[in-house]
């Protein structure tokens, strides 16, 4: 039982470059999100999906898109990436909205 | 506007001591209220739950405690020890539609030996 898994851990990117943040669940939880973290800002939600098919924005979603491709995975795209994305990409899952999060272990973005 | 707000910022104390972290929030309709502990390089990980009707729950050396009246939390730390040492983040979950979550900023403990 892995709980939530993110590839990869760590990438740098170069401004205008493209690429996908891949999370799985293996808990059979509904609910999935991508939150960014950055110092002094504490964790700020991107988007969720509240059960498989369906996504939602969250309070920083530009220049994001997701996917949730099945219940267990919800992968994180970036399609021209930007120095302000610079962050700490967090995925979380839940039974339902409101029960306890589970976090992956993040990944580490750089953009040069 | 729904607001966490947690203090201090950052603390530093020996191993072996106690201490407590401050949560303030300005969040209506209350749900619950969750203290997160995120060691460095990983991520965050639920210590206690508390709803509106509950006004302490302990974890092991972890005590945390919710005044409703006061939109207050605190966590309590007993006889810390060296693997204390994390950001712990007060989280807040609305009562609406969504289950909006609010978090705070989080407090950076260190333990020194």
């Amino acid at each position: 039982n892995a709980g939530v898994t993110q590839t990869p851990k760590f990438q740098v990117l170069k401004t205008g470059q493209s690429m996908t943040l891949q999370c799985a669940q293996d808990m059979n939880h509904n609910s999935m999100y991508w939150y960014r973290q950055d110092p002094g800002m504490g964790l700020r939600l991107i988007y969720y999906s509240a059960s498989e098919g369906t996504t939602d924005k969250g309070e920083v979603p530009n220049g994001y898109n997701v996917s949730r491709l099945n219940k267990r995975e919800f992968s994180l795209r970036l399609e021209s990436a930007a120095p302000s994305q610079t962050s700490v990409y967090f995925c979380a899952s839940s039974e339902v909205g409101g029960s306890p999060l589970h976090f992956g272990n993040g990944t580490r973005l750089t953009v040069t | 506007k729904n607001q966490v707000e947690q203090s201090p910022q950052s603390l530093i104390i020996l191993e072996g001591k106690n201490c407590t972290l401050q949560c303030n929030y300005t969040v209506s309709p209350f749900s619950n209220l969750r203290w997160y502990k995120q060691d460095t390089g990983r991520g965050p990980v639920s210590l206690t739950i508390m709803t509106f009707s509950e006004n302490t729950k302990s974890n092991g050396r972890y005590t945390a405690t919710l005044d409703a009246d006061t939109k207050q939390s605190s966590l309590h730390i007993t006889a810390s020890q060296l693997s204390d040492s994390a950001s712990y983040i007060c989280v807040v979950t609305l009562m609406n539609r969504d289950d909006k979550i609010i978090f705070g900023k989080g407090t950076r403990l260190h333990i020194l030996p």
